[in-house]
């Protein structure tokens, strides 16, 4: 039973960076059917995709987010992990992980909320 | 990027059928054999029920049907239920590279 949880600070401070990680259990990151992803959810709003990685390295991100975006795969941790730089309010959201199977996400981590405040 | 309209909300009496539609620019129409959508309860974490247009994973209720025609993906819930009240996004997978989401709807059970 493949489960996903985010892990990272909750808090962020404007300008600086915001640095999640995604540890998988149940199952392994180094699949080669499997890309894994960050989609997140600002308050009121809907989902945004931010972008998905494979056990390779291989990364694709939202362009309107691309600037700003790396992510990173850690297959002897079983984890992923995003980096979001220059935040601002705007970033405020739930950031959630999720392994991508084919053309779809399933399943998807707990969901952590991180604020960008002063 | 373009985007995907969604209804913001669609609602309808315990038992009858909704349908929320999932609209894309030209230039989203090679997505539209790779849609999925997703059933959101705030608070819960947002679940997929369906795939690849119209496949429904293992444990998701029949009630829930996927279609598209042209550039328009459509998700029907038949014999709607107080249960399936909740926010549903369409999404589509673009090029094998990069996703979009729908606006999303909130599903409203009268």
């Amino acid at each position: 039973h493949l489960q996903l949880q985010e892990s990272g600070p909750e808090v962020v401070k404007p300008s600086e960076t915001l640095s999640l990680t995604c540890n998988v259990s149940g199952g392994s990151i180094n699949s080669y059917s499997y890309y894994w992803g960050w989609i997140r959810q600002p308050p009121g709003k809907g989902l945004e995709w931010i972008g998905t990685i494979w056990r390779s390295g291989t990364t694709y991100y939202n362009p309107s987010l691309k600037s700003r975006v790396s992510m990173s795969v850690d297959t002897s941790k079983n984890q992923f992990s995003l980096r979001l730089n220059s935040v601002t309010a705007t970033d405020t959201a739930i950031y959630y992980c999720a392994r991508r199977d084919t053309s779809w996400f399933d399943p998807w981590g707990q969901g952590i909320l991180v604020t960008v405040s002063p | 990027q373009s985007g995907l309209t969604q209804p913001a909300s669609v609602s309808g009496s315990p038992g009858q059928s909704i349908t929320i539609s999932c609209t894309g620019t030209s230039s989203d129409i090679g997505c539209y054999n790779s849609v999925s959508w997703y059933q959101h309860h705030p608070g819960k974490v947002p679940k997929v029920i369906i795939y690849a247009v119209n496949n429904r994973p293992s444990g998701v209720s029949n009630r829930f049907s996927g279609s598209k025609s042209d550039n328009t993906a459509s998700l029907t819930i038949s014999g709607l239920q107080a249960e399936d009240e909740a926010d549903y996004y369409c999404s589509c997978f673009k090029g094998s590279t990069t996703f979009l989401f729908g606006t999303g709807t909130r599903v409203t059970a009268l």
